[in-house]
């Protein structure tokens, strides 16, 4: 059963235009939920995170938003950059304290110069 | 600062053969999570240790096994290796079990079983 779900495989992307990954959830218990970039050959590093908390979250060209009611989450890239085409993981936990970060299965985004 | 490290990157082995790989987490940082990514599986959470105790486990065999030394460097061991066991090996550190605490990634091991 997966409670971490990134349903596009790929997305493709022109370069200065916005990209929009999309991740969806079904566990309620997750309150914090993270983005992480990976790059081939290298390990995953992290993007920008949310809290239950908030809807919003932004850093330079990065916005993730969180809708709990509808258990989504949308990174969003603005504008585009070729260096941002990776692959892209959405990961989510809960504040028991002993639980490890779920992650989805990831999106690849390509930006097109 | 140095960064997460893993040994060796890559790795071709045989079935039923067993493997080790390693990792040095971040100087200070005191917890190692262990992870599988195969092909459309996305990151699959293996095991976390944090001060030489294992703190959780994921849904592996018992196949897949770990520890961790007093330094906070972690080995993982695959014993009788299956073809599916081939993928990329990722370990993670952080300062403590924080849950909101990031994780810091190392380059993994890519593991071939043939």
């Amino acid at each position: 059963d997966q409670q971490v779900k990134q349903n596009s495989p790929s997305l493709s992307v022109q370069e200065g235009r916005i990209s929009i990954l999309n991740c969806d959830y079904t566990n309620s218990m997750f309150d914090y939920f993270l983005w992480y970039k990976k790059y081939p050959a290298e390990g995953p590093t992290f993007l920008i995170s949310i809290s239950s908390i908030k809807d919003k979250n932004e850093d330079g060209r990065f916005t993730v938003f969180l809708n709990k009611s509808a258990k989504h989450l949308s990174l969003h890239i603005v504008p585009s950059q070729p260096g941002d085409s990776a692959v892209y993981f959405c990961a989510a936990s809960v504040n028991s304290g002993n639980t490890p970060l779920v992650f989805g299965k990831g999106t690849r985004l390509s930006v097109i110069a | 600062k140095a960064g997460v490290t893993q040994t060796p990157r890559y790795l071709i082995k045989t079935r039923g053969q067993q493997v080790t790989l390693s990792c040095s987490p971040i100087s200070g940082h005191r917890s190692v999570s262990w992870y599988q990514q195969t092909p459309g599986q996305g990151l699959q959470f293996l095991f976390e240790y944090f001060s030489e105790t294992q703190r959780n486990k994921g849904n592996f065999p018992g196949r897949f096994s770990g520890r961790q030394f007093s330094n906070s460097r972690s080995e993982m061991n695959v014993s009788t290796l299956e073809l599916g066991d081939s993928a990329l090996y990722l370990c993670a550190s952080s300062r403590t079990r924080t849950y909101q605490e990031k994780l810091f990634f190392g380059s993994g091991t890519q593991l071939s079983v043939l």
